[in-house]
């Protein structure tokens, strides 16, 4: 079936450094990966998109790199700040489908 | 409005009764999503709208789960003799057309149902 893992283990990090969040995912061929943030008690806001034919994909502090051999997506946050502290999920769609699926996420902390 | 809203944002009730849930999309957004979470986990889709197409609703859990939409507007979503299993927090979000291209979906804050 498909299945997209992210780590359910928290992610600390100092201050200013960079924090790299992983998503995998098994039986699936997705045109489009997405990331969103959400934080307690909220509905998840929308970061970035990445197409299938697209291997990277930058917006200010955040970059995402999308491998589809590896079936594996990437998200960075450089020069982290404490209110980036959050948690991360991963979503996927197939092309032309409407259906998005969503991975568990990813706590991060980013400790003063 | 600027958002998306649902009403109500918590909501107990007693084991065997109907709940009905609402979302107001944001204006124009002709694509709505229902999604449930349950806590820890990720989100589980229930049930899709397009414009004034037949709802997608291959996610819906039981035949206990319908939801409604008027044209591209209001959605609620309704839960009939509700169980236990029930209780998590039910996501709304729309977007422009079943296209995100850069703009992905923007959700509501939730409905967090508390089955007892």
């Amino acid at each position: 079936s498909q299945k997209i893992e992210q780590n359910s283990e928290a992610l600390n990090i100092q201050e200013g450094k960079t924090a790299t969040l992983t998503c995998n995912y098994t039986n699936y061929s997705p045109a489009y990966l997405q990331w969103y943030r959400q934080d307690p008690g909220r509905g998840p806001v929308f970061l970035l998109l990445i197409r299938e034919n697209e291997k990277e994909k930058r917006k200010e502090r955040l970059k995402v790199t999308f491998d589809t051999t590896l079936k594996q997506s990437l998200f960075h946050i450089t020069a982290s700040q404490p209110a980036d502290s959050a948690t991360y999920l991963c979503a996927l769609r197939n092309t032309g489908g409407f259906k998005t699926i969503f991975g568990a996420g990813t706590r991060l902390f980013v400790k003063a | 409005g600027a958002g998306v809203s649902q009403s109500p944002s918590n909501k107990v009730t007693e084991k065997g009764k109907d709940v009905e849930l609402r979302c107001d999309p944001i204006s124009g957004h002709t694509a709505l999503y229902w999604y449930r979470q349950r806590l820890g986990q990720g989100l589980e889709f229930l049930i899709y709208f397009q414009g004034n197409s037949a709802p997608d609703k291959s996610g819906l859990p039981s035949d206990r789960f319908s939801a409604e939409r008027t044209g591209e507007s209001v959605s609620t979503l309704t839960i009939q003799r509700t169980q236990q299993e029930d209780s998590a927090v039910y996501l709304c979000a729309s977007s422009w057309s079943r296209d995100t291209t850069n703009y992905g979906y923007t959700f509501g804050s939730g409905t967090r149902l508390t089955v007892v």
